[in-house]
């Protein structure tokens, strides 16, 4: 399995600019979720999913759009990129088993808005 | 909203000397887990406690979960370099999310 693939890892946009991160999972996981890190900061929850075609905003959602179409795929989609998004994006995805809401990471996407 | 608490914030550790981090919630928690990121990476899960004065140990590392349940601590020994990295806890929000302690940021003199 390659578990939680995150596409691109760096991504230098100008102020105005859209773009999607692309996050994918093959684990079947239900719960997928976007974070973002900003330096020397833990970790803000932006949006989540508990399943196809259900997805509810996070602590941060503003400036932000996902969609969850399947089960394996959660893109996170910036409109009107500003600077005060630029962050490290890490997306995540979980299950409800023996291991409660563990949750495995992306290996994270590095962007800049200058 | 739930929030867990992390201490230190900054942890500057001689190789070879033992250290504890600290993570309390204002409200009792169900579980508690714990990640761990080393520089430029992802988190990456450590561990889950589930009961009340619960303590589990993986290798050099021991994590405790208070008697209350709004408290936890990771204990290392013997720090080495390979310890180097930041140390999350979090706590359930709900039901399928997480907050995110800020963390404790390790660093390991030679």
């Amino acid at each position: 399995n390659a578990g939680v693939t995150q596409t691109p890892k760096f991504r230098i946009l100008k102020i105005g600019q859209s773009m999607t991160l692309q996050c994918a999972q093959d684990m079947n996981h239900n719960y997928m979720y976007w974070y973002r890190q900003d330096p020397g900061m833990g970790l803000k929850l932006i949006y989540y999913s508990v399943g196809a075609g259900i997805t509810d905003k996070g602590e941060v959602p503003n400036g932000y759009n996902v969609s969850r179409s399947t089960t394996e795929d959660f893109p996170l989609r910036l409109e009107l990129a500003a600077p005060s998004q630029t962050s490290v994006y890490f997306c995540a995805s979980s299950t409800a088993g023996t291991k409660l809401y563990e949750q495995y990471f992306g290996p994270g996407t590095r962007l800049t808005v200058t | 909203g739930q929030q867990v608490m992390q201490i230190p914030q900054y942890q500057h550790v001689q190789e070879g000397e033992d250290f504890t981090t600290y993570c309390n919630s204002s409200t009792t928690l169900s579980n508690i887990q714990w990640y761990k990121q080393r520089p430029g990476g992802h988190p990456v899960f450590l561990i889950q406690l589930v009961k009340s004065g619960e303590v589990k140990k993986q290798k050099r590392l021991t994590f405790q979960f208070g008697e209350a349940k709004k408290n936890s601590s990771l204990h290392i020994t013997a720090t080495q370099t390979t310890d180097v990295g930041t140390y999350f806890c979090a706590g359930p929000r709900g039901d399928y999310k997480l907050s995110f302690g800020a963390g404790t940021t390790v660093t390991v003199r030679a």
